[in-house]
């Protein structure tokens, strides 16, 4: 089984500033299977990113995907209000398994 | 507009079997091109995959569940259904029902989510 791990735990940022998060699996992953999700308190996750730097429908231009293999990083380029949130990311793998990171909080400074 | 929405009761006994049903709407879940798949979140805590089903019923579920898990599909009424067996606290969370493409795997759609708490 892949395990995803997630850095830093929480981010502390201002509205504006620039988000950078890490996800780390624990082996290869194919770009193809590695998804960015937002989860807001009380909501369903919403997908952000798949195949690791596409956007889904309707997700800003200020989110962006990217790494390969073992490292992936989710860009958030200027924080608005409504960005503050939980991050996760999943990825699908051998053994037709889908696992997710523990998620990364940003919230405001 | 692709609408899923989750069903079943809130609260189940330990040892007893959790029951819940996704109504797929605003569209079909016998298209060949999605998975659907159910989620759960314990309180406070992250997401964990539970399993996946096509249209014509194959399933694959998560190797530290599969177990107890039953996924199955009714496609005459555009819907699908989680059962989960010997239940403990631990089975305790929000269980969320979503579409997966083939072509992406990762859940682009999902439902509201419905918190099911194990208690006697």
């Amino acid at each position: 089984e892949i395990v995803l791990t997630q850095s830093p735990g929480t981010l502390s940022l201002s509205p504006g500033e620039r988000a950078t998060l890490s996800c780390r699996a624990s082996q290869s992953v194919s770009s193809s299977y590695l998804a960015w999700y937002q989860q807001k308190p009380g909501q369903a996750p919403r997908l952000l990113i798949y195949g690791a730097s596409s956007r889904a429908t309707g997700i800003p231009d200020r989110f962006s995907g990217s790494g390969s293999g073992t490292d992936f990083t989710l860009t958030i380029s200027r924080l608005e209000p409504e960005d503050f949130a939980v991050y996760y990311c999943q990825q699908y793998g051998s053994s037709s398994l889908f696992t997710f990171g523990p998620g990364t909080k940003v919230d405001i400074k | 507009q692709l609408q899923l929405q989750e069903s079943g009761p809130g609260l189940v006994k330990p040892s007893e079997t959790l029951s819940l049903t996704c109504t797929v709407s605003g569209g079909s879940i016998s298209s060949s091109s999605y998975y659907w798949g159910w989620i759960r979140q314990p309180p406070g805590k992250g997401l964990e995959w539970i399993g996946s089903i096509y249209y014509s019923g194959s399933t694959y579920y998560n190797p530290s569940l599969k177990s107890r898990v039953t996924i199955s599909v009714d496609t005459s009424k555009n819907q699908f259904s989680l059962k989960l067996s010997s239940v403990t606290a631990a089975d305790t969370a929000v269980y969320y029902c979503a579409r997966h493409p083939l072509a992406w795997d990762a859940f682009d759609i999902w439902g509201q989510g419905t918190m099911v708490t194990v208690s006697s």
